[in-house]
């Protein structure tokens, strides 16, 4: 059965921190892994990952996926409140579909 | 920037009531998508639409689920005789013809089953 586990379940740093959230994944022959941060409502995309070893960025967030390894990781550095969320990390499987890991939940306290 | 949009944002109905979620995709997107979050579980998928047909569903999605678009924009989710396990946020998605573009969703319907 395909499976995205995520890890820490939940973690809280303080303003100016940096954090690393973990993805390790059991799916054959999946397309992409992405990563979505989920507020009160709708997830929202942050990062499409498709090959090995390259890394996206925008602005303060990065991520890097290895296939060899089966696993993602995705950074956050000097975090503000406003990163405070549920980080989803989710596979798309060649048939369109998502499968989801259970999040992280990240609290960043002033 | 354009948006997916679902109504109503909380449903609460009786058990055994049919119970419909509407949602507006992003205007040209083509393929569409239901998912539904039971409270402190997983996102989990239900069922893909493109072309007017299901493209995929999962073994969630039996025949109490059906889905249609009824004009060119509307996606709708419907639930016969709903039971109180289906309770859960349901999350509505759509994404570009382009292959690999990610889904973009909406902010949820909250259905409530007392």
């Amino acid at each position: 059965e395909d499976k995205v586990v995520q890890s820490p379940l939940s973690l809280v740093v303080h303003e100016g921190d940096t954090v690393t959230l973990n993805c390790s994944y059991e799916v054959t022959n999946f397309r992409s892994l992405l990563w979505y941060k989920q507020e009160k409502k709708a997830p929202t995309f942050l990062f499409m990952l498709t090959s090995s070893g390259i890394e996206k960025k925008s602005g303060r967030l990065s991520s890097i996926l290895d296939k060899k390894e089966l696993f993602s990781i995705l950074n956050i550095t000097a975090t503000q409140t406003g990163d405070s969320a549920v980080y989803l990390c989710v596979l798309l499987n060649q048939g369109g579909k998502l499968i989801f890991g259970q999040g992280t939940e990240l609290s960043v306290k002033p | 920037e354009p948006e997916v949009t679902q109504t109503p944002s909380h449903q609460v109905t009786q058990m055994g009531q049919e119970v419909i979620l509407r949602c507006v995709p992003i205007s040209n997107h083509l393929y569409f998508y239901w998912y539904r979050q039971i409270l402190g579980q997983k996102v989990e998928f239900l069922v893909s639409f493109y072309n007017n047909e299901i493209s995929e569903k999962s073994e969630i999605f039996d025949d109490q689920f059906s889905v249609e678009r009824p004009d060119g924009s509307n996606f709708t989710l419907k639930i016969r005789s709903t039971k109180l396990e289906d309770s859960a946020m349901y999350f509505c998605a759509s994404r570009d013809r382009v292959r690999d573009q990610p889904q973009h969703f909406g902010d949820g319907t909250r259905l409530s089953i007392l």
